[in-house]
């Protein structure tokens, strides 16, 4: 069975303090990690793509990171409106739709 | 210009009435899916559906039942409703079984 955990569960920082999200996972055959952001009554709001170790993509002052075991979600120099839940899911080897973590809460204080 | 859109927003219901939520993309995925978010906020799969195969998440009581009248729309059904059955329910779409989702912005159901 596919497992996420992501760390920690909650995060404050002030703003401008950079800082790294944790997903660890074990997956039969990676065919896809994912990274959302939710906001408080909406959906996820689809992030990153992440298929292969050593894969990096950036957008805006998000970083996401792959490994064979974890990603990383990197943060640089964050201002309140990033304030959110951090998901990260992964796609496994059946078609049964996305696994995910419980998520990062990130509150980013001016 | 709304990608995934999920109708109601807010259900409140008694229990065992049955209800259905509708969902509808516009993006022209073939995979369709339904997620539960339970009051701790963790998102669970229930069912992914294309054209050709539904999967169904084995924990999800057969009251669930998902109904596609074509290839944009993926409807919930719920028979006899139950107290733990309140939760918000999203929908959410893909090219492909392994690409990205996109999801609606979500069903909020309360059973009394």
């Amino acid at each position: 069975e596919d497992q996420v955990t992501q760390s920690p569960e909650a995060l404050r920082l002030q703003e401008g303090e950079s800082s790294s999200l944790n997903c660890s996972y074990t997956v039969s055959g990676l065919r896809g990690l994912f990274w959302y952001r939710q906001d408080p009554g909406k959906g996820p709001e689809f992030l990153f793509t992440l298929y292969s170790a050593g894969e990096e993509k950036e957008k805006e002052r998000l970083k996401a990171t792959l490994t064979k075991k974890e990603s990383f979600l990197h943060i640089t120099a964050p201002k309140p409106e990033d304030s959110a839940t951090y998901l990260c899911a992964v796609a496994g080897g059946g078609a049964d739709g996305l696994t995910f973590g419980k998520g990062t809460h990130l509150i980013i204080q001016p | 210009d709304t990608a995934v859109s999920q109708t109601p927003k807010y259900l409140v219901t008694q229990m065992g009435n049955d209800k259905s939520i509708k969902c509808e993309q516009n993006l022209g995925h073939d995979t369709m899916y339904w997620y539960k978010q339970d009051s701790k906020k963790f998102l669970k799969i229930m069912f992914s559906y294309n054209n050709k195969e539904l999967i169904i998440n084995e924990t999800v009581p057969n009251r669930f039942s998902p109904k596609s009248p074509d290839k944009a729309h993926l409807n919930l059904h719920i028979n006899s409703l139950e107290l733990g059955d309140s939760a918000v329910y999203f929908c959410a779409s893909s090219y492909q079984a392994y690409n990205e989702q996109f999801f609606g912005p979500g069903t909020r159901l309360t059973v009394l």
